[in-house]
Formats: structure tokens, sequence, C-alpha cells
């Protein structure tokens, strides 16, 4: 079982680039989010979606964009990168089914723009 | 909102106990997690209070005080491994985690 995992591990990308930001669980949760992880800041959520066909905004949504059209694949999508967009980009996925509904984690994507 | 505070570095030597506080304000509470993040690594879950009181995880505890708003994370015979960033984490009523920035410990032999 792999749990999560996303793609690419790592980009360099010019200012002005569309990217798709990877992201795929087999865990079958409900739930998946999107978080960017900057020095000092810690983990900020920037989408999330708590089932297939529903997404919410977070704290930091403004450049991005998600979609959810199965369980399994949540991409995210800056449409016009820009240097404040260089972060470390982690998914997470959570059962939502009540309780604890813990969070786990992707191996993350290291994104620079310049 | 949330606001949460924890320290930002600890240092400590191996075989000794450090402990990691993180207070909380929060507009609605479902629970405190706290998660291991080792550099270029992904967090990983540790503990989970929802109610006030301690919870023992082998070399891990946490506690909960949500009159207080605070929590800790005590970590006992240290070893170098444990050597990593701990985030502490609210749950809203929305079931959304707000993080703290994290505190990194430094073990040292």
């Amino acid at each position: 079982i792999a749990g999560i995992t996303q793609a690419p591990t790592s980009q360099i990308l010019a200012a002005g680039r569309r990217m798709t930001l990877r992201c795929t669980q087999d865990m079958r949760h409900n739930a998946m989010y999107w978080y960017r992880q900057d020095l000092g800041l810690g983990l900020r959520l920037i989408h999330y979606s708590n089932t297939a066909g529903t997404t919410g905004k977070g704290e930091v949504p403004d450049g991005y964009s998600v979609s959810r059209a199965n369980t399994d694949d949540f991409p995210l999508t800056l449409a016009s990168a820009v240097p404040s967009q260089t972060s470390v980009y982690f998914c997470a996925s959570s059962d939502h089914a009540g309780g604890a509904d813990t969070q786990y984690f992707g191996p993350g994507t290291r994104l620079t723009v310049l | 909102g949330q606001n949460i505070d924890q320290p930002t570095e600890m240092t400590a030597t191996e075989g000794a106990i450090v402990q990691i506080n993180c207070t909380y304000q929060t507009s609605g509470f479902n629970g405190l997690f706290w998660y291991q993040q080792h550099a270029g690594e992904a967090p990983t879950f540790l503990s989970y209070n929802v109610l006030d009181g301690l919870e023992e995880k082998g070399r891990f505890s946490s506690f909960l005080s949500r009159s207080k708003g605070y929590s800790y994370l005590l970590l006992k015979e240290l070893q170098m491994k444990d050597s990593a960033s701990y985030l502490c984490a609210v749950s809203s009523n929305d079931y959304k985690l707000s993080f703290g920035a994290g505190t990194t410990v430094t073990v040292r032999a």
C-alpha cells in the first residue's frame, strides 16, 4: 500500500508558467488537503475537499485551484506561477468519518519559482 | 480563527526528557494533534487528544487542558533519531487543522 503519492518530487519553474502538482491516495479516504510549508510559518491550508466532487478554500487559496473528480486524485494547479509560490507543498488525506480524523501526509513537492 | 504558539527551538541531551508546550486560542475545538517531521520529510502522526489528561504512547506522551488552551508533548529517554520538528495542530469543528510553526528539537550526544 503506497498511501499518498505526490509528483513531481521537485520542480524549478519560470514565473508565469502553469504547473499542476499531482496527488493520489489509495486509502479510499473521503477528505483531501493541500498545504504549503514555509520556514517559520508552519503548514498553511491552501484548498481542501471533503468528498469527491466538492472543494473548499483554505487559509491561502489565491493563485491556486483544485479539482476532485474522483476519490483518489486531488491535483493542485498554479495558473501563472509567481516567486512567492516557492515553497514545499504537501498533500494529505483523512477518513472524515468522525472521531480523530487523523490526516496522513504525502512526501511533498519542493517547488521553486524563478 | 486559530492562534497556536509553540517554542521555536529546544536542545536536549541523549537520554534526557524534553517537554514541548503548545498554547492555542480557537473558535472551535475538535481535538489537538502532534506530528513529527524529520528534515526533508513529511509530517507523521504522533498523538491525538480530545479530552483533558495525559495520553501515553511508549516514550512519547501528550497532555491536554482544554480550559487553559494548553497542551504539551513529552519525549522521554531521548534518542538521536528524535531530532526533528514537532508540530502542534488544532482541529476545528469542521475538522480542518491549524498548525503551529513547529518546534525544532536537537538531541546532542
